[in-house]
């Protein structure tokens, strides 16, 4: 077990619905990633957070959006969503924003376009 | 930029054979590298990682990994398989800009044989 707990572990939508994704890190950690998994792309890093607030940006549409909570929560909102958003979404978190730390990851909810 | 290369998306060995997974990195730094294993259904679990310390790192269910800067490389290896190492491995990179985060390789699918 990581520590890391992520909710729902699946969902299934339509295309053009809106999702939340939600992920709380392990305990004291600060830092949230999310990552996407799918077949044709690999993992992907979309985007990270530190104690509330956007650290870095990487391969996430404009469609998608994050927050972290005063609690340290964080939630991936997913919009107008297609086809090829069917992925496995995973959130990892770390201690805080040195390069040599590691990410725990949670077990990732799977996202299903129908 | 960072990034990784896995040679070999599916590697197959007996059980009780030696496993080698090879990695790749190219990074402008001295880089931070982590392998993850991931099994069906599941999240991403840090099997070991190279901060710098030691060339050699040993990391947990008997797997270590031996970082060569000649060779840019970071390969992980087990003297002997067990079936349940059958899984997908992960290579990954940290990220030097202001994002702590993760460059994964494409992943090598292991096999065990009985």
């Amino acid at each position: 077990d990581s520590g890391v707990t992520q909710t729902p572990k699946h969902l299934i939508t339509a295309t053009g619905q809106r999702v939340t994704l939600r992920c709380s890190p392990r305990s004291g950690d600060l830092s949230v990633y999310w990552y996407q998994q799918s077949l044709d792309q690999g993992l992907q890093f979309l985007i990270q957070y530190y104690n509330g607030e956007e650290r870095a940006k990487g391969n996430i549409l404009e469609r998608f959006s994050a927050q972290q909570f005063p609690d340290l929560h964080s939630e991936l909102n997913l919009s107008s969503l297609e086809l090829g958003d069917s992925a496995l979404y995973f959130c990892a978190s770390s201690i805080g924003t040195a390069h040599n730390q590691p990410q725990h990851f949670g077990d990732g909810t799977r996202l299903s376009i129908l | 930029a960072q990034s990784v290369t896995q040679l070999g998306s599916h590697v197959s060995v007996s059980e009780g054979a030696l496993v080698l997974l090879r990695c790749n990195y190219s990074s402008s730094v001295p880089p931070y590298l982590f392998w993850y294993v991931q099994y069906p259904n599941q999240g991403l679990q840090l099997l070991l990682k190279y901060t710098s310390a030691a060339t050699l790192v040993k990391g947990i269910n008997g797997f270590e990994a031996e970082f060569k800067k000649s060779e840019t490389s970071f390969h992980l290896t087990k003297p002997s398989a067990h079936m349940s190492d059958a899984a997908e491995y992960f290579c990954a990179v940290s990220g030097t800009n202001t994002g702590n985060q993760f460059y994964f390789g494409t992943g090598t699918s292991l096999t065990v044989i009985p």
